[in-house]
């Protein structure tokens, strides 16, 4: 059961355009959402973040929307840059009685950006 | 220069083998995780603790386990019972393990089996 989902595997585009990354999730219960970049052979790095009381989070490059009736949120960025290629993880906390942080990954998104 | 270690980078594990992976972070974080990540997948949580001596089981926690003495160091052993051990093994922490919490993750340790 995928609770958080990134339907597409990859992505390019050419160096300059605006690159979109789309994540789904089905859990309402979901209160705060991350994303995260990871080069191969390396720990994923902290990319930004948004909560569900709000629905768009901007820092420099990257802006990631969030659309609660749909469940759905979109990384954005502007410009694209080669050095921005890498996978893309999107990651959902759960808001739960024990009030863990535990987060809830979806697949990835293999993001190549062209010069 | 505050941080999360993990180590080996890379780890080779005999048929009935138990071995240990090491994470340390000095970051004075009071909650820490371990992860799994395998291609084509995300990461799945295999352990947490979100305070010393105390942890809690993840989504995927048959085959391994861990202890808490320390609050910087939260090791992970992979057990002879984990039959697909071959994965990438993410460390991470958190502040305090509560909800709306970034995660910070280490470099990671791939795992192969001979």
């Amino acid at each position: 059961d995928q609770q958080v989902k990134q339907n597409s595997p990859s992505l390019s585009v050419q160096e300059g355009r605006i690159s979109i990354l789309n994540c789904d999730y089905t859990n309402s219960m979901f209160d705060y959402f991350l994303w995260y970049k990871k080069y191969p052979a390396e720990g994923p790095t902290f990319l930004i973040s948004i909560s569900s009381i709000k629905d768009k989070n901007e820092d420099g490059r990257f802006t990631v929307f969030l659309n609660k009736s749909a469940k759905h949120l979109s990384l954005h960025i502007v410009p694209s840059q080669p050095g921005d290629s890498a996978v893309y993880f999107c990651a959902a906390s759960v808001w739960g009685s024990s009030n863990t942080g535990k987060l809830i990954f979806g697949q990835g998104t293999t993001l190549q950006v062209k010069p | 220069d505050g941080g999360i270690t993990q180590s080996p980078k890379y780890l080779f594990r005999k048929e009935g083998q138990n071995v240990t992976l090491s994470c340390e972070q000095n970051l004075n974080h009071d909650a820490m995780y371990w992860y799994r990540q395998d291609p084509g997948q995300g990461l799945r949580l295999i352990y947490y603790s979100q305070i010393v001596n105390d942890f809690q089981k993840g989504d995927i926690a048959e085959g391994y386990s861990v202890s808490r003495e320390k609050k910087e160091s939260f090791p992970l052993t992979v057990t002879s019972a984990q039959k697909n051990p071959t994965a990438f093994y993410l460390c991470a922490s958190s502040s305090s393990g509560l909800s709306r919490e970034t995660q910070y993750f280490g470099p990671g340790t791939r795992l192969l089996v001979l």
